[in-house]
């Protein structure tokens, strides 16, 4: 059981715009920043956004992300067949003292 | 280029212990604080701990199920993390990723992991 909750699947059609939600408490996301990975499977994960919402260099601005409360949301327009992957929720707890990653939610471009 | 390789993982019956190493390259080691994160396999991520700098200090701190039976530390001068794990237990079989994140003045906000090494624990 994961400390944040994801989704465990999403899709969506090529061109379209989806939205995977990550869903924490006052000592998480409440309280700290929310970064969000792409996996690929076989690969490493790769940071799409940090700091809630900020995008590191060379990931495409089809890629946002925001947080409200306990809550976060990571959105993807122009869905790419690429964009296939399963992707992560991160974000320091403190009263766990650690970092903790959501259970990941499977991306399907259909 | 920035690179971070992890070595050691291996095949250790349960009770053991083995000694993971993280050989980073193309930034300044010293200066950034390095954890790992594990992966079994089919399943989610999994943060293992963090070591901070020795400019900033602090504690290392240890996610629960690793606390007392894992030690992180680091060799600056080796530019090289490692992680330690004794009394391993099946739960522990995972791919391990070492992992840092930090601000380069010239690549922005940089989060780098290995290809991460694995570890069967039976």
């Amino acid at each position: 059981q994961s400390v944040l909750a994801q989704p465990p699947s999403s899709s969506g059609t090529p061109g379209q715009r989806v939205t995977i939600s990550c869903s924490g408490g006052s000592s998480n996301i409440g309280s700290n920043y929310v970064d969000w990975y792409q996996q690929v499977p076989g690969t490493a994960p790769k940071l799409l956004i940090y700091r809630n919402n900020q995008r590191p260099l060379g990931v495409p601005d089809r890629f946002s992300g925001s947080k409200s409360g306990t809550s976060a949301s990571l959105a993807i327009s122009g869905l790419r067949s690429e964009d296939e992957a399963d992707y992560y929720c991160a974000a320091w707890d403190d009263s766990q003292s650690g970092r903790v990653f959501g259970g990941g939610t499977k991306l399907t471009v259909l | 280029e920035v690179v971070l390789v992890e070595s050691g993982g291996g095949l250790v019956k349960p009770g053991g212990s083995l000694r993971l190493s993280c050989a980073a390259s193309g930034f300044t080691f010293r200066n950034v604080w390095m954890s790992w994160v594990r992966q079994t396999p089919g399943k989610g991520l999994e943060w293992v701990g963090r070591i901070k700098s020795e400019i900033d200090g602090g504690p290392t701190e240890y996610a629960a199920p690793v606390k007392g039976r894992f030690t992180i530390s680091r060799d600056d001068s080796k530019k090289t993390l490692y992680l330690h794990m004794n009394s391993l237990k099946t739960e522990d079989t995972a791919l391990y990723y070492c992992t840092t994140q930090y601000s380069s003045s010239s690549l922005g906000y940089m989060d780098v992991w290995g290809n991460g090494t694995t570890v069967i624990v039976s």
